[in-house]
């Protein structure tokens, strides 16, 4: 069964610092790498995927991906109280005529004023 | 800009009661579709995922069905409710066309939450 691992968390970090958030997957044939956010209350929304090893930036957010460790992280630097989410990973192979993401349960962040 | 939308934001149902749940999709054609339910304390489960119109397939056993009438409308059902329903419905879609590479990016709908009495 294919499986997305992340740290349930709470994780908490204070204003201003980066937050590094770590996410581990099973399936070596997963090909694209996703980080959602999600509002207490409200659905997920996308910030950014990676399908290539290494690093990729979007602003704030970094996104790193080491496929021969199965392993994805996101870095949020200078983090804000309004970075306090859920952070779920998601990654995805093709399958049965389709690709399927899979999801983790999700990292809680809580960014300190 | 595409949009999705379902209905109705919030639901409380009795134990054995029917349900139907509406998702719409604007401003993209042929679109994949997906239905996800998220319970408390847990992570984000696939129940049905739709290709094309009348295309449903089912990812786990339940009490729960799900029908595409037409090609952006997805509509999720049950003829009764258990408590064990109860939950974050969210309805996804995708590009059909997507390939690797960020192409077969899901977009969430605003979700419906659904408790089952």
């Amino acid at each position: 069964q294919k499986e997305v691992e992340q740290n349930s968390g709470p994780l908490s970090v204070p204003e201003g610092a980066i937050a590094s958030l770590n996410c581990t997957y099973s399936d070596r044939g997963s090909q694209s790498f996703f980080w959602y956010r999600q509002y207490s209350g409200k659905s997920p929304e996308l910030i950014m995927f990676i399908y290539s090893n290494g690093d990729k930036e979007d602003g704030r957010f970094t996104a790193q991906l080491n496929k021969a460790s199965q392993y994805v992280s996101l870095l949020i630097r200078d983090s804000q109280p309004s970075d306090s989410a859920t952070y779920l990973c998601a990654v995805t192979a093709f399958g049965a005529g389709s690709y399927q993401l899979t999801f983790g349960k999700g990292t809680k962040l809580s960014v300190i004023p | 800009s595409q949009t999705i939308h379902q209905w109705p934001a919030t639901l409380v149902q009795p134990v054995g009661s029917p349900l139907s749940l509406e998702c719409t999709v604007e401003g993209t054609s042929n679109p994949n579709l997906y239905w996800y339910r998220q319970a408390a304390g847990r992570g984000l489960q696939l129940l049905f995922y739709s290709v094309g119109i009348g295309q449903i397939s089912s990812e786990v056993p339940q009490n729960l069905s799900a029908s595409r009438p037409q090609d952006r409308q997805f509509i999720l059902s049950s003829k009764k409710l258990l408590l064990s329903d109860s939950g974050f419905y969210l309805c996804a879609w995708r590009r059909r066309s997507g390939g690797s590479g960020g192409g077969e990016t899901q977009y969430f709908g605003p979700g419906t939450r659904l408790l089952v009495l």
